[in-house]
């Protein structure tokens, strides 16, 4: 079945150093993909989105590009801060029956100043 | 801008007490889901509803029941809660069931249950 697997955490990085998450999937056929923010005591936030291969989603200097040959789409951002400091998911769409959305377990982002 | 309301946002329970939780959204949207959150588990869906009128059971469904409402209201109870429950509950909605739309949730509610 469809499913996402991402980097393990916590990460923990100084202020404007360089971010990335890694995340890769298993789907049938072309399946959209996204990054999730939860930032404490809220439910999640779109971060980016991709829906075809090569896209490359991008917000607040996070990008991520869906590579469907290595069936990836690993969230960076240049120069964290330390309010990215977060819970950070990927997820995708599968087209499965109701076409439902699959997680990863999530990534602890903590930037110290 | 509402979005997607959950209530309650705490509570606790004995083991084989019985609750619903509330869920409305005000974006017209479609598909309503319901998930649980875990430390390590990321998130697992436990039911979803595509349309109104129409429920589907996710990945975890057993100890749970839904309604849709109309199409704004999607409801969870738990009709005899056991401590296995006791996790984070988010409500989720989106325009359509998925691929190009994404979800928008709400801010969740913290069950406890003893």
């Amino acid at each position: 079945g469809d499913s996402v697997t991402q980097m393990e955490g916590p990460v923990t990085l100084s202020e404007e150093a360089f971010l990335t998450i890694n995340c890769t999937y298993t789907a049938t056929g072309y399946p959209s993909l996204f990054w999730y923010v939860q930032y404490p005591g809220e439910g999640l936030q779109l971060l980016l989105k991709a829906t075809k291969a090569d896209d490359k989603g991008s917000n607040k200097g996070f990008e991520a590009t869906y590579r469907k040959e290595t069936t990836s789409f690993h969230l960076e951002k240049g120069s964290v801060q330390v309010s990215d400091s977060a819970v950070y998911f990927c997820a995708l769409t599968g087209r499965g029956a109701g076409n439902q959305f699959y997680f990863g377990t999530g990534t602890s982002l903590t930037v110290i100043p | 801008n509402a979005g997607v309301t959950q209530t309650p946002k705490f509570q606790v329970l004995k083991t084989g007490q019985s609750m619903t939780l509330q869920c409305a959204q005000d974006m017209n949207h479609n598909s309503m889901y319901w998930y649980r959150q875990d430390p390590g588990m990321g998130l697992r869906l436990i039911y979803y509803s595509a349309s109104e009128g129409t429920t589907d059971k996710g990945e975890v469904p057993n100890g749970y029941n839904v309604s849709r409402l109309n199409k704004r209201e999607f409801s969870l109870r738990l009709e005899s809660a056991a401590p296995s429950q006791t996790s984070v509950y988010f409500c989720a909605s989106s325009a359509s069931g998925g691929l190009k739309f994404a979800l928008h949730f709400g801010n969740g509610t913290r069950l406890t249950v003893t």
